[in-house]
């Protein structure tokens, strides 16, 4: 069964520091995998995702995500966080070729970031 | 000009009572999802309807039955609530359920049963 995992709970930084969230993924086939970002009170709206092409996925404000295949690993990255970054993060996979949109969330990454 | 919305956002109710959530979204998508995040915050998917007919059905209770009268809506009623129903429950939407589709998703319903 395909799972993902969220190794960091919390996270804390300072603004401007860089970031960098990990999610590791469980499945043998291929997957699309995407990240989720929940903003306090408010509902989760797409980061970015990865279905195909170039590993190195650009999302909105600023987000980055490479997905390495031998690492099953879809890290979410930003070079200078800001207070407005304070949010909580899901990773999330599928499997891709699938028809339908069933997707496997992590437990979530808790980011606060320090003004 | 809410693209997903969900009513109520909250609902305390007692145990062994009856309630209904209800989504909707003015997207024109035609697939639509219930998902249930625990107190950890793990995000699971409950159902999917794609077109008024059930496509995903996980392991859910069968005190949960999701309602769609048409491809906007997608409510979800729960009999017999308990405890363990406690949660936050999201409904999303997507342009046609396929596995590279975004979701979009409504701001959630904080359920409490006492």
């Amino acid at each position: 069964a395909q799972s993902v995992s969220q190794h960091n709970h919390h996270v804390i930084l300072s603004e401007a520091a860089s970031l960098e969230l990990g999610c590791n993924y469980s499945y043998g086939g291929t997957v699309n995998l995407f990240w989720y970002v929940q903003y306090p009170g408010q509902h989760l709206q797409l980061l970015l995702k990865y279905f195909s092409g170039d590993p190195l996925v650009k999302g909105i404000k600023g987000f980055e995500a490479e997905f390495i295949k031998s690492k099953f690993s879809f890290n979410l990255r930003k070079p200078s966080v800001q207070w407005s970054d304070t949010a909580e993060y899901f990773c999330a996979v599928n499997a891709a070729g699938g028809s339908q949109g069933n997707l496997i969330f992590g437990k979530g990454t808790k980011l606060s970031v320090k003004p | 000009d809410t693209a997903v919305s969900q009513t109520p956002k909250y609902l305390v109710t007692q145990m062994g009572n009856d309630k209904s959530i209800k989504c909707e979204q003015n997207l024109g998508h035609d697939t639509m999802y219930w998902y249930k995040q625990d107190s950890k915050k793990f995000l699971k998917i409950m159902f999917s309807y794609n077109n008024k007919e059930l496509i995903i059905n996980e392991t859910v209770p069968n005190r949960f039955s999701p309602k769609s009268p048409d491809k906007a809506h997608l409510n979800l009623h729960i009999n017999s609530l308990e405890l363990g129903d406690s949660a936050v429950y999201f409904c999303a939407s997507s342009q046609a359920g396929g596995a590279t589709d975004t979701q979009y998703f409504g701001p959630g319903t904080r359920l409490t049963v006492l």
